[in-house]
């Protein structure tokens, strides 16, 4: 399916909770980019991780935070400080720096209940 | 930082006809344009994509243009058909690989 799985495909937080999405990807690829998908705006990127041990904030970080312990694996925690985390949440990965394109998960989709 | 302005937002074409999207981005130094394709529902995908040494990219019914001087780029496609409707993404990025994307396109093609 592509070679970069996201679960859940849905989830529902509660307020004042964290929750946090899973990235897979068995692509062998360096770079591995959170973007966060809205109505009308387009793809914004939160974090992003060229390579093992080491991640960089995007446009949107406040909020969430992630980890990168296996190049296989970022996953991205979504805290209580995230005012309106209610979207579309796209994991990304690519070989490595370049110009190369993205190969994307089939995303989760976050809902604040 | 980059900044990238895509163009319209919605288009709606006759099948058959032609659809022209058009970006511009802000970071001369930006070198690599693709772009996605979001049917409903789905993950984005690649469908094409340009370097800056390129003025012009075919592929079939799709082709994107790029103009450096005024830092804008285009998608072009031709003989539309029902299934091309979806939400298109145009990105750019420099050697960082970091792609920045624009708000989107969504084309509906009627038969």
């Amino acid at each position: 399916d592509g070679g970069i799985t996201q679960s859940p495909k849905y989830l529902f937080r509660k307020e004042g909770q964290n929750v946090t999405l899973s990235c897979e990807q068995n692509l062998n690829h360096d770079a591995m980019y959170w973007y966060r998908q809205d109505p009308g705006q387009g793809l914004r990127l939160i974090y992003y991780s060229q390579i093992v041990n080491d991640f960089q904030k995007g446009d949107i970080a406040e909020g969430y935070s992630v980890s990168r312990e296996k190049k296989e694996s970022f996953p991205l925690t979504v805290t209580s400080a995230q005012k309106n985390p209610t979207a579309f949440y796209l994991c990304a990965s690519t070989i490595g720096r370049g110009q190369y394109g993205y190969t994307f998960g089939s995303g989760t989709r976050l809902t604040v209940v | 930082g980059e900044n990238v302005e895509q163009h319209p937002s919605t288009l709606s074409v006759q099948e058959g006809d032609s659809a022209v999207i058009k970006c511009t981005y802000s970071d001369s130094a930006s070198n690599y344009f693709p772009w996605y394709k979001q049917e409903l529902g789905k993950r984005p995908q690649l469908i094409i994509d340009i370097r800056s040494n390129v003025g012009e990219k075919k592929d079939q019914r799709i082709a994107v243009t790029l103009n450096k001087t005024a830092k804008h780029f285009s998608l072009h496609i031709t003989e539309t058909q029902p299934e091309d409707s979806a939400v298109y993404f145009c990105a750019a990025s420099k050697d960082t690989d970091k792609l920045i994307f624009g708000t989107g396109t969504r084309l509906q093609v009627f038969p």
